[in-house]
C-alpha cells in the first residue's frame, strides 16, 4: 500500500491529452513539493517534473505538472506512442522522514 | 554528463549480508545528498534511505530501519548501501539517485539486482 494514491491505469489516442492523479495528505502532498518520474519498463526512472510544476532541460513542454492542496496531477498533451511508461509521483512526507512514491500509473496510448 | 553506476549485486541467501556501491561521476558528488531506491520486479518504487551532501545525517524507510547502513566516501565519489539480515522481500533492483533541493531525485543509475533466495 503505497502513502500516495495514483490510478493504476490509463489510456488514450494518440494526439490526445491525459491527465494522472496523485494523491496524498497534509503530512506529504500538502507541506511539500511533488515531483514525478517516467519510467519505460526495463530502465531507469527518469525525471519529469520537480517542484510540482517545472521541467527539467529536454523535457517538453507537452509534460505538465500542478499542485491543489493534497493532491498533484501530471498532465501529457499531444500523446506519443514513446509517452507509454509507468509514471510515479513523489515527495517527502513530514511524518515519516521519508521520501514517499506513488503505486504508479501505467499509460498505454492506444 | 552525469553518471552514476550501482554494483555489487548478486544472488544472497537469506540471513547474509551484502553492500553495494554506486559510482559517481560529472558533478561533485560531495555536494550532493544521495537516495537509494528500489524495485521489486513489476512493482513500483520504493525509498530506502538518504544520505546528506556531508554524510552528517541520513534517513530510513522502516522497512529497512537497523538493518541497511547508507555511507559515503566522497573521496572515491561512492555512495555505499550496507545490507545486513537480508530477507526475501529485499529482492529489487536497487537504484543510487541523486538529491537536490526539495527532495526530487534528478539524476538515476540503472540499478543492480539483488536476488535474496536460499
Amino acid at each position: 500500500q503505497s502513502v500516495l494514491t495514483q490510478p493504476p491505469s490509463v489510456s488514450a489516442a494518440p494526439g490526445q491529452k491525459v491527465t494522472i492523479s496523485c494523491s496524498g495528505r497534509s503530512s506529504n502532498i500538502g507541506n511539500n513539493y511533488v515531483s514525478w518520474y517516467q519510467q519505460v519498463p526495463g530502465t531507469a526512472p527518469k525525471l519529469l517534473i520537480y517542484d510540482n510544476n517545472k521541467r527539467p532541460s529536454g523535457i517538453p513542454d507537452r509534460f505538465s505538472g500542478s499542485k491543489s492542496g493534497t493532491s498533484a496531477t501530471l498532465g501529457i498533451t499531444r500523446l506519443q506512442t514513446g509517452d507509454e511508461a509507468d509514471y510515479y509521483c513523489g515527495t517527502w512526507d513530514d511524518s515519516l522522514s521519508a521520501v514517499v512514491f506513488g503505486g504508479g500509473t501505467k499509460l498505454t496510448v492506444l | 554528463q552525469v553518471q552514476l553506476v550501482e554494483s555489487g549485486g548478486g544472488v544472497i541467501q537469506p540471513g547474509r549480508s551484502l553492500r553495494l556501491s554506486c559510482a559517481a561521476s560529472g558533478f561533485t558528488f560531495s555536494s550532493y545528498g544521495m537516495h537509494w531506491v528500489r524495485q521489486t520486479p513489476g512493482k513500483g518504487l520504493e525509498w530506502v534511505a538518504v544520505i546528506w551532501y556531508d554524510g552528517s545525517n541520513n534517513k530510513y524507510a522502516d522497512s529497512v530501519k537497523g538493518r541497511f547502513t547508507i555511507s559515503r566516501d566522497s573521496s572515491k565519489n561512492t555512495l555505499f548501501l550496507q545490507m545486513n539480515s537480508l530477507r526475501a522481500e529485499d529482492t529489487a533492483v536497487y537504484y543510487c539517485a541523486r538529491d537536490r533541493t526539495n527532495w526530487f531525485l534528478d539524476a538515476w543509475g540503472r540499478g543492480t539486482l539483488v536476488t535474496v533466495s536460499s
